[in-house]
């Protein structure tokens, strides 16, 4: 069965510093891809980066990118140059299956706050 | 378009009461989602449902009912509400198809107190 792990439940960092949040997967299934998202205190879900298990290179989006090393099941999403905008829950989240056809499953994030 | 719509905004219910939670969009995606959220914690999934007429249980199924007659609509029905289940509750859509890398679309969010 398909499970994520985040094992930081809260993390403090410098503004203008660089941050790493963990997310550790299991699957059995070769094909699958992994999201994170972003929960400001509003509550809202906001998607940031996607990569899939047969992407040959990590995904980047703007100020992330995804640490993606597939023998240890990680995909660790790096925000370079933290904000004070950054502060927010973090949430990896993992679909099995070729298609989009399948669920998408959640971790139990990480709570980012930024210091000024 | 509007996305993913989701109401009422906030509940209270007392204990054994039974409610339907509303989730509509106009994205046309055949794909739809119910979460939810307990404090601090993540999402976690209760029912999908890849098109009008085909439902599946998620990972904390029980105590919930879904249906999904139209592709616009994917409405979660408590039948007998608990404490238990005060917690906030998100709708989510994506299109059904051949890419893995499509993300859902998120409602605000429903928050259901239970007493």
């Amino acid at each position: 069965a398909q499970k994520i792990t985040q094992t930081q439940p809260g993390m403090f960092v410098q503004e203008k510093e660089a941050v790493t949040l963990d997310c550790t997967y299991d699957t059995s299934d070769p094909s699958y891809g992994l999201f994170w998202y972003k929960q400001p205190s509003s509550g809202e879900m906001i998607f940031l980066i996607y990569q899939g298990s047969y992407d040959q290179q990590n995904a980047t989006e703007g100020r992330y990118s995804l640490n993606f090393q597939k023998a240890r099941k990680s995909a660790n999403l790096v925000i370079s140059a933290s904000q004070l905008g950054d502060s927010a829950m973090y949430f990896c989240a993992m679909r099995e299956g070729p298609s989009s056809a399948s669920k998408i499953i959640f971790g139990s994030g990480t709570r980012l706050s930024i210091r000024p | 378009n509007a996305g993913v719509t989701q109401t009422p905004k906030f509940q209270v219910l007392k204990t054994g009461q039974s409610m339907t939670l509303q989730c509509a969009q106009d994205m046309n995606h055949e794909y739809m989602s119910w979460y939810r959220q307990d404090p601090g914690m993540g999402l976690r999934l209760i029912h999908y449902s890849v098109g009008a007429g085909i439902t599946d249980q998620g990972e904390v199924p029980n105590g919930y009912n879904v249906s999904r007659s139209t592709t616009e609509d994917f409405p979660l029905r408590l039948l007998s509400a608990a404490p238990s289940q005060t917690s906030v509750y998100f709708c989510a859509s994506s299109p059904l198809l051949l890419r893995m890398q499509e993300t859902q679309y998120f409602g605000p969010g429903t928050r259901l107190l239970v007493l």
